[in-house]
């Protein structure tokens, strides 16, 4: 079967560093991205990464190891306003993206 | 421009009763997607559409509809909704089929008793 795997939940203080494991095994490889969801708002796109490596966009950057079924983000510099859920998602051989639950990040002052 | 609205907002339907969640977009999208969302669940696929006259099944096609007759609408049709089916509805359009980001609807929340 196809599972993606993040923690359910996070605590980070205000101006720190925080990283979002996520595990996959699903049937081919697309791409993964990774989504922020405010509570009772839509996802919306953060990054997309194909390839191994680093992608860093501002604050926030992707890692993907695709022989190992893993990718991270790394929010850096933390700020209240990234409390919300961080929603991990592989696009499979049929080019649909499976979802994980996603990782409430709730930061501290 | 708007992106993806859709309607209503929320709705409480009693059991066996039918209704329509509405979908549009004004990207010219040729791709769209409805999922429902539950808590402690990923977000899943119900029906998709690649091209306008196309649709397709989702992981959980099962009680639900859908239609795409142009570019711009997608709704999605419970023909006779049941307790199971209360949850956040979200649609969803991307450019075509392939490795292309998908741009998300504020959703719309459902509660059927």
């Amino acid at each position: 079967g196809q599972n993606i795997d993040q923690p359910t939940e996070m605590t980070a203080t205000e101006g720190a560093i925080v990283q979002i494991n996520c595990t996959y095994q699903t049937s081919g490889f697309n791409g993964l991205f990774w989504y922020q969801q405010h509570a009772g708002e839509a996802p919306t796109f953060l990054s997309y990464n194909v390839l191994d490596g680093l992608e860093e966009k501002g604050r926030f950057s992707s890692f993907l190891s695709r022989s190992k079924g893993y990718s991270y983000l790394l929010l850096k510099e933390l700020q209240m306003k990234d409390s919300a859920s961080y929603l991990c998602a592989v696009m499979d051989s049929n080019y649909q993206l499976i979802w994980g639950a996603g990782t409430k990040l709730i930061i501290k002052p | 421009t708007a992106g993806i609205t859709q309607a209503p907002t929320s709705q409480i339907l009693a059991a066996g009763r039918s209704m329509t969640l509405r979908c549009t977009q004004d990207m010219r999208h040729n791709a769209m997607y409805w999922y429902r969302q539950d808590l402690g669940l990923g977000l899943r696929l119900i029906h998709y559409s690649n091209t306008a006259g196309t649709t397709g099944k989702g992981e959980v096609p099962d009680g639900y509809s859908v239609s795409r007759a142009n570019t711009d609408d997608f709704p999605l049709t419970l023909a006779s909704a049941v307790p199971s089916q209360t949850s956040v509805y979200f649609c969803a359009s991307s450019d075509g089929q392939g490795r292309d980001t998908q741009y998300f609807g504020p959703g719309t929340r459902l509660t059927v008793l």
